[in-house]
């Protein structure tokens, strides 16, 4: 079945420690997304990536990195620098070309918490 | 400034019709109206998008106002497993994905 795979489903941070979120999808899309989601609160951007080796900043880069040296794959570093990163972590993909409206699919996300 | 208003939450019978409102009174000519749902602890589904014209497909069908400052989704023959948070959003593509709120929709036996 072809979808998005994240890993792990919950990770845990001890202090000034560097994690990384996986991100795989096997959908054949350019563009994928990191966003976080916040207890009552709704998405916000983290990264994005239209295309292999370019990525973008979002809303709220500060304290994470990413890579897209392949298509299927976008992986997410928390790094001790993002102070809160207690958080629900979501990875989406989406289509690109000259329909821009293709709806962004998302994996089942990875629950962070700090130690 | 939230982009979307929607009801906090809503009920439903297992077997009825489910119609979930959302305004989006400040939607611009370039968005779409899509719809998600969430269920809890898990990753956002899409269900549908349209511009201007309703539109089915096997999850539900979306019904835009004339004027698209509304749109309403419609599940056919609401199930338990459709006991979501439901999300309208307007979407231009290539952007960042927006979430309001929500509806929680509870499908009782």
């Amino acid at each position: 079945d072809g979808g998005i795979t994240q890993s792990p489903k919950y990770l845990f941070r001890k202090e000034g420690q560097n994690v990384t979120l996986s991100c795989e999808q096997n959908l054949n899309h350019d563009a994928m997304y990191w966003y976080r989601q916040d207890p009552g609160q709704g998405l916000r951007l983290i990264y994005y990536s239209q295309i292999v080796n370019d990525f973008q900043k979002g809303d709220i880069a500060e304290g994470y990195s990413v890579s897209r040296e392949k298509k299927e794959s976008f992986p997410l570093t928390v790094t001790s620098a993002q102070k809160n990163p207690t958080a629900f972590y979501l990875c989406a993909s989406s289509m690109t070309g000259t329909d821009a409206h293709q709806p962004q699919h998302f994996g089942d996300g990875t629950r962070l918490s700090i130690l | 400034d939230a982009k979307t208003t929607q009801p906090p939450s809503m009920d439903c019978a297992e077997g009825r019709a489910a119609n979930l409102p959302c305004n989006h009174s400040t939607i611009s000519g370039n968005e779409y109206v899509y719809w998600y749902r969430q269920i809890h602890s898990q990753g956002p589904q899409y269900i549908i998008h349209g511009l201007k014209n309703n539109e089915t497909n096997e999850m539900a069908s979306l019904i835009i106002t004339e004027d698209r400052k509304s749109s309403t989704l419609i599940l056919p023959h609401a199930t338990l497993r459709d006991t979501a948070v439901y999300y309208c959003t307007p979407y231009e593509g290539y952007s960042t994905l927006t979430f309001g709120k929500g509806t929680m929709l509870l499908v009782s036996p």
